[in-house]
């Protein structure tokens, strides 16, 4: 069975720094793996994906993640924070053989300090 | 762009009351989806549909029911309304491995 843990429900950071959200993955088979992004009042909108091509994904707005096999990891990283990325992040795993269906982490809600 | 549209952006009903959620996609995508999202519980998948008059349970299906009777519209119904079921409703489509989202609708049963 698959799962997604996100460490951390709350994570602030400084506008300027490094932004890093966590995201471990449990698959039996090779995964997909999502980072998706929820402002306020709002739908989710996708930031990037691996879908088991290059390891390292560039996603939307600045965001990149790694996909380490090793230690079943996918974390979210962004060099610098902008205000505008205070939002809902949420990383999901594409259910084997289920037509697509995600399985969803609980999320981490990213603050940018001032 | 894909466009995903829900009926209501908020809902009021009260216990008991048969509720309908809908959602169109415009872009003929055949599998579709129905969520709740609850704090700290993420996001939870309620039904989903790969076909016109296919659906299948997901992980919470208890107390929902749905219909795809047309490829672009999936309803959501809660067939008598709970307060447990004060949530927000968040439909998808899907193409190529991404699903795209609705804004959500917020329901509140009192």
């Amino acid at each position: 069975a698959q799962s997604v843990t996100q460490l951390g429900s709350h994570v602030s950071v400084s506008e300027g720094a490094l932004v890093l959200l966590r995201c471990n993955y449990s698959s039996s088979v090779p995964p997909y793996l999502f980072w998706y992004v929820q402002y306020p009042n709002q739908g989710l909108q996708l930031l990037l994906k691996y879908t088991s091509a290059a390891t390292l994904v560039k996603g939307i707005n600045g965001f990149e993640a790694e996909f380490k096999k090793s230690e079943t990891s996918f974390h979210l990283t962004k060099p610098s924070a902008h205000m505008s990325d205070a939002a809902e992040y949420f990383c999901a795993v594409e259910r084997g053989g289920s037509q697509g269906n995600l399985i969803f982490g609980k999320g981490t809600k990213l603050s940018v300090k001032p | 762009d894909v466009k995903v549209t829900q009926s209501s952006r908020y809902l009021v009903k009260r216990t008991g009351e048969k509720v309908f959620l809908e959602c169109v996609q415009d872009m003929d995508h055949e599998n579709m989806f129905w969520y709740r999202q609850d704090p700290g519980l993420g996001l939870r998948l309620i039904y989903f549909s790969y076909d016109v008059k296919m659906k299948e349970k997901g992980d919470i299906p208890e107390g929902y029911s749905v219909s795809r009777e047309k490829k672009e519209r999936f309803s959501l119904i809660l067939e008598s309304a709970s307060t447990n079921q004060t949530s927000m409703y968040l439909c998808a489509s899907r193409r190529r491995n991404e699903q795209f989202f609705g804004p959500g609708t917020r329901l509140t049963v009192l």
